[in-house]
């Protein structure tokens, strides 16, 4: 089955500091893929998503995304970080040409960011 | 509208009692869904509708019982649950379409719910 790993389950970084969320799909297809965001006690709010067409994505909140198939990777980047990012980060993958019903999430990541 | 809606937000419930969530979306989506999301984990599917007729149940126990009454709403009704059974119920929907656009879920912000 296709699954998602994200590596890290807690990425802590100051303010203003690069902030790098790695996720690597299985799969020798390229699925699609997505980063949701969710804070706390709060639902899943989509960031980006890949569906094959440009390799580099740009969501909301300043956030975008590389798709890199040599690597199998799909890493979430932000140039500077604020307090307000402090979330927990879902990757997430739907088999290429499957139904939405197959979203298949990674465990998560949980982003500290220090004043 | 980019909304989902979910109603209550916060929901407190004995054992014997019986109780429902209700969703609500207003996007055209013809696919809907309800998560369990446990404290520190991704959420976990439960159900699928799809055109209004449940097409996918994962295993769920059958205190758990959905409703689909039109393409708009999504009901979940709760009876006898168990305090393992408290978690955040998540809601989303899609269009369903399996080519690459318009893949994603929308979430609903989830109803707390805990069981005593």
């Amino acid at each position: 089955a296709q699954s998602v790993t994200q590596l890290g389950s807690h990425v802590s970084v100051s303010e203003g500091a690069l902030v790098l969320l790695r996720c690597n799909y299985s799969s020798s297809v390229p699925p699609y893929l997505f980063w949701y965001v969710q804070y706390p006690n709060q639902g899943l709010q989509l960031l980006l998503k890949y569906t094959s067409a440009a390799t580099l994505v740009k969501g909301i909140n300043g956030f975008e995304a590389e798709f890199k198939k040599s690597e199998t990777s799909f890493h979430l980047t932000k140039p500077s970080a604020h307090m307000s990012d402090a979330a927990e980060y879902f990757c997430a993958v739907i088999p290429s040409g499957a139904g939405s019903y197959q979203l298949t999430f990674g465990k998560g990541t949980k982003l500290s960011v220090i004043p | 509208d980019t909304e989902v809606t979910q109603t209550p937000k916060h929901l407190v419930m004995g054992m014997t009692n019986k109780k429902s969530l209700k969703c609500e979306q207003h996007m055209g989506h013809r696919a809907m869904y309800w998560y369990k999301q446990k404290a520190k984990k991704p959420p976990e599917l439960m159900f699928v509708y799809s055109y209004e007729k449940l097409s996918i149940n994962e295993s769920v126990p059958s205190r758990f019982s959905p409703e689909c009454p039109n393409s708009s709403l999504l009901n979940l009704h709760l009876h006898a649950l168990q305090p393992e059974d408290s978690a955040l119920y998540l809601c989303a929907s899609s269009q369903d379409r399996a080519d690459g656009a318009n893949t994603e879920a929308f979430f609903g912000q989830g109803t707390r719910l805990t069981v005593v």
